[in-house]
């Protein structure tokens, strides 16, 4: 299995705070996302890195922001929780833009 | 907007049948293809991926790409509960480091 370790796996949360999810690689891949999955929604793209602080945005990117400081490291932040970003989050990596991505085991978010 | 489409499904095999899974999109310019399975709960697994046209084999399951008529399926031989799950198809929007996701299919193998 591709080395990828989401943190934390669960969390429930306030309407207003700010929340930090952490995609940690060990497998040297330039490429990090984030995705969130909701029924009925499939997997949407938030945010990518393609190498150390060079990030871009995905489909449903607006309250997230991203910050990717070293290699092996991609972070996720809601900067001020909503329930509508009540999901559970997966962060991919992949070697290049043309190969697999690989998958976290995800991060189920709750926010009341 | 670039799109990858699947029904829905279910789709619903009795066991030691084939399942036929597909694919369609509208970006002309996507090389290759990638297919998830999904338990419930749980995070995609890549199971095929397929850069060219034809057909590519691994095991019970077969990939199949027809860059023309721009539609990707998979075939699964000799169906297994265990099969059950959902399958989404992706593909990568030209020229960036995107993957568009379908919504996915899901399978229901019957014993």
């Amino acid at each position: 299995d591709a080395g990828i370790t989401q943190s934390p796996r669960h969390k429930v949360t306030e309407t207003g705070t700010p929340v930090t999810l952490r995609c940690h690689q060990t497998e040297n891949h330039r490429y990090m996302y984030w995705y969130r999955q909701d029924p009925g929604h499939g997997l949407r793209l938030i945010h990518y890195s393609y190498g150390v602080k060079d990030t871009d945005k995905g489909e449903v990117s607006d309250g997230y922001s991203v910050s990717r400081s070293k290699t092996e490291d991609f972070l996720l932040t809601l900067e001020s929780a909503t329930s509508s970003q009540t999901s559970v989050y997966f962060c991919a990596i992949s070697e290049s833009r043309d190969q697999p991505q690989h998958f976290g085991d995800g991060t189920r978010l709750s926010i009341l | 907007q670039k799109e990858v489409e699947q029904n829905s499904g279910p789709l619903s095999v009795p066991e030691g049948a084939i399942a036929s899974l597909n694919c369609t999109y509208s970006d002309r310019g996507s090389q290759s293809f990638f297919w998830y399975r999904q338990y419930s709960g749980k995070s995609p697994e890549l199971i095929m991926f397929i850069y060219s046209n034809g057909d590519k084999e691994d095991g019970r399951f077969t990939a199949q790409l027809n860059k023309a008529s721009q539609y990707v399926s998979l075939l699964i031989r000799d169906s297994q509960p265990r099969d059950s799950a959902t399958y989404l198809c992706a593909g990568p929007a030209s020229n960036t480091g995107k993957l568009i996701f379908g919504q996915g299919t899901t399978l229901q193998v019957k014993p």
